[in-house]
């Protein structure tokens, strides 16, 4: 299968921005997303890019593409105590069935 | 709209037994997907079901098995249950049109405790 890998902790204080970063082997990702996970919950789809975009900006949240290193990452601004969880990135692509890989997660601790 | 519903929330059954859990996807989406997920191991791939057929599967054994009714709701079974099996199962719903931007709708999960 398709290899998708992140860091598994990053801890920072309120108000900081946040910055989780994901690799990803499949050359050929259409989707890229990214995943929130709040502890005894399901995920939650926060964002995503197409792969034919650099960057994605939602309120908060910026999402930037890297494809020719397959690096993807998401920043978070002003973070705030409810921001921690667990985020994953995740891939899909046309070869893989419409399956999607998702990373290892990183757990996001807020400091207030 | 509705979200992702799953049954039950919390399951806890004995080595050996096997366990049926359900899935109730968003109102209109016919593919439904499940989710193996542990501390050790992360998400993994189960299988995925669209318009009744399995379309995709993971690398499990023949344990664990799933069906798709008409109306999209779907069933997950793993039989001879394992101490391994304890996790938390994700079902998740997408229209199944392809990959989009809409990713997949996921439900609350059923933690399975395997003793």
């Amino acid at each position: 299968g398709e290899d998708v890998e992140q860091s598994l902790f990053l801890s920072v204080r309120e108000g900081d921005s946040s910055v989780i970063n994901c690799t990803y082997t499949d050359s050929s990702s259409t989707y890229l997303y990214w995943y929130k996970q709040e502890p005894g919950a399901g995920l939650q789809l926060l964002t995503y890019i197409f792969s034919n975009m650099d960057m994605k900006q939602d309120q908060r949240l910026t999402v930037l593409l890297n494809k020719k290193d397959k690096h993807l990452s998401l920043r978070i601004a002003d973070t705030q105590t409810g921001d921690s969880a667990i985020y994953f990135c995740a891939e899909t692509s046309p070869g893989t069935g419409n399956q999607f890989y998702f990373g290892t997660g990183t757990s996001l601790t807020v400091i207030p | 709209k509705a979200g992702v519903t799953q049954t039950p929330r919390y399951l806890i059954k004995t080595r050996g037994q096997q366990v049926t859990l359900s899935c109730s996807p968003i109102s209109g989406h016919r593919s439904v997907s499940w989710y193996q997920q542990t501390p050790g191991q992360g998400l993994q791939f189960l299988f995925e079901y669209f318009s009744e057929t399995q379309r995709n599967k993971g690398n499990f054994p023949g344990r664990f098995s799933g069906r798709q009714f008409s109306n999209s709701r779907s069933e997950m079974n793993v039989s001879t249950l394992e101490l391994g099996d304890s996790a938390l199962y994700l079902c998740a719903s997408s229209s199944g049109q392809g990959a989009t931007s809409y990713g997949y709708t996921f439900g609350s999960g059923t933690r399975l405790t395997v003793v």
